[in-house]
């Protein structure tokens, strides 16, 4: 079956720590995108691809970094200097931009 | 003012009630309205799909979009408990999607 599998599940970081979460599609999908959720907002953009090897910073960049080596793959890297990285992480994909998207089931990074 | 406008509730209706959900946006730009619905420490899941004014069925499930008053809507008939979820509208223009903040039902058996 085609989706997007987000890993790990659960993520713990300790202070001062980068961590990287992965996001795989199997959708052939060109367009990938990585949003924050936190409780009581919507969604808000982190980065996105449109193709591999192109990348463009979304509304809240800053403290993240991505890479899009292959079409399947858009690890996010949350580094130390994002000062309040506690939240819901979300991948999402789709065949062209800015339209129906295919999420993954998220992963949630809690620091210690 | 945010650009898409939602009220996070919670809505709480009893079972085979009508669910009324609504957003507003702020720019005439955009081209593309969806519904997503998201469990709990789940990822969303699209609902519904449309680009033009008027209604749209799918089931149980009616997406309703009003450019001229750039309001949109999403009615769940025969409410079930399985219902109970966050709604999510999502809005695009061009190259960008844009998210409500969410909507939680609450179906009651």
């Amino acid at each position: 079956d085609g989706g997007i599998t987000q890993s790990p599940k659960y993520l713990f970081r300790k202070e001062g720590q980068n961590v990287t979460l992965s996001c795989e599609q199997n959708l052939n999908h060109d367009a990938m995108y990585w949003y924050r959720q936190d409780p009581g907002q919507g969604l808000r953009l982190i980065y996105y691809s449109q193709i591999v090897n192109d990348f463009q910073k979304g509304d809240i960049a800053e403290g993240y970094s991505v890479s899009r080596e292959k079409k399947e793959s858009f690890p996010l890297t949350v580094t130390s200097a994002q000062k309040n990285p506690t939240a819901f992480y979300l991948c999402a994909s789709s065949i062209t931009q800015g339209k129906g998207y295919t999420f993954g089931s998220g992963t949630r990074l809690t620091v210690v | 003012q945010k650009e898409v406008e939602q009220d996070p509730g919670p809505l709480s209706v009893p079972e085979g009630a009508i669910v009324s959900l609504n957003c507003t946006y702020s720019n005439s730009a955009f081209q593309y309205f969806m519904w997503y619905r998201q469990y709990s420490r789940k990822g969303p899941e699209l609902l519904m799909y449309t680009y033009s004014s008027g209604n749209k069925e799918d089931g149980r499930f009616t997406a309703q979009v009003d450019k001229s008053s750039k309001y949109i809507s999403l009615f769940i008939r025969d409410s079930q408990p399985s219902d109970s979820a966050t709604y999510l509208c999502a809005i695009a223009a061009g190259n960008k999607l844009t998210f409500g903040g969410g909507t939680r039902v609450l179906v009651k058996p």
